[in-house]
């Protein structure tokens, strides 16, 4: 069975610091992970991605990933956070095309001025 | 588009009684989930749907029921509700296609059974 273990259900980082979300993922076959956002009171917005190709993937709002399926893990990073930043983010994977993502319990970022 | 919309936005019921939560999507999508969140424990899977007429459980089912009688409609009842369902529930759906794995989400509904 699948699952999702994002290090650190809280992160507090300062204004211009570098973003580092941790997530690592159980899974008997080749995954597919992702990284969603949610703002107060909003629903989850996907962030990126990885299905298949390149490891290192970039999305929205400057974030990247990259699956290293070694380290089973697909951390995320932003190199200068901002305080738009603020916000829980949760990573989810899944074994096929067809399965339902199984989400990690999410990390809440915290942004310093 | 509107995407994923959910009805209604916050609903507060009395223990026993009963509600239907809506989920409509106008992307022309296959998959329908519905999720609840509540704090520290991510976003948990109730039911879920591969198509119009089909249903199926995901990890928290018990005391829900769910139908999708139209494609872009996926509906979710609560028959005589508990303290415990009191929570935010999300509805997502997703395309068939290849490679199209992402699930895009409804803005929720905030429940509060007293």
């Amino acid at each position: 069975a699948q699952s999702v273990t994002q290090l650190g259900s809280h992160v507090s980082v300062s204004e211009g610091a570098l973003v580092l979300l941790r997530c690592n993922y159980s899974s008997s076959v080749p995954p597919y992970l992702f990284w969603y956002v949610q703002y107060p009171n909003q629903g989850l917005q996907l962030l990126l991605k990885y299905t298949t190709g390149a490891t290192l993937v970039k999305g929205i709002n400057g974030f990247e990933a990259e699956f290293k399926k070694s380290e089973t893990s697909f951390h995320l990073t932003k190199p200068s956070a901002h305080m738009s930043d603020a916000a829980e983010y949760f990573c989810a994977v899944s074994d096929s095309g067809n399965t339902p993502l199984v989400f990690g319990k999410g990390t809440r970022l915290s942004v310093i001025a | 588009n509107a995407g994923v919309t959910q009805t209604p936005k916050f609903r507060v019921l009395k223990t026993g009684q009963s509600m239907t939560l809506l989920c409509a999507q106008d992307m022309n999508h296959e998959y329908m989930y519905w999720y609840r969140q509540d704090p520290g424990m991510g976003l948990r899977l109730i039911h879920y749907s591969v198509g119009e007429g089909t249903t199926a459980k995901g990890e928290v089912p018990d005391g829900y029921n769910v139908s999708r009688l139209k494609k872009q409609n996926f509906l979710l009842g609560l028959e005589s509700a508990a303290p415990s369902q009191t929570s935010v529930y999300f509805c997502a759906s997703r395309s068939s296609g290849q490679g199209m794995y992402e699930q895009y989400f409804g803005p929720g509904t905030r429940l509060t059974v007293t």
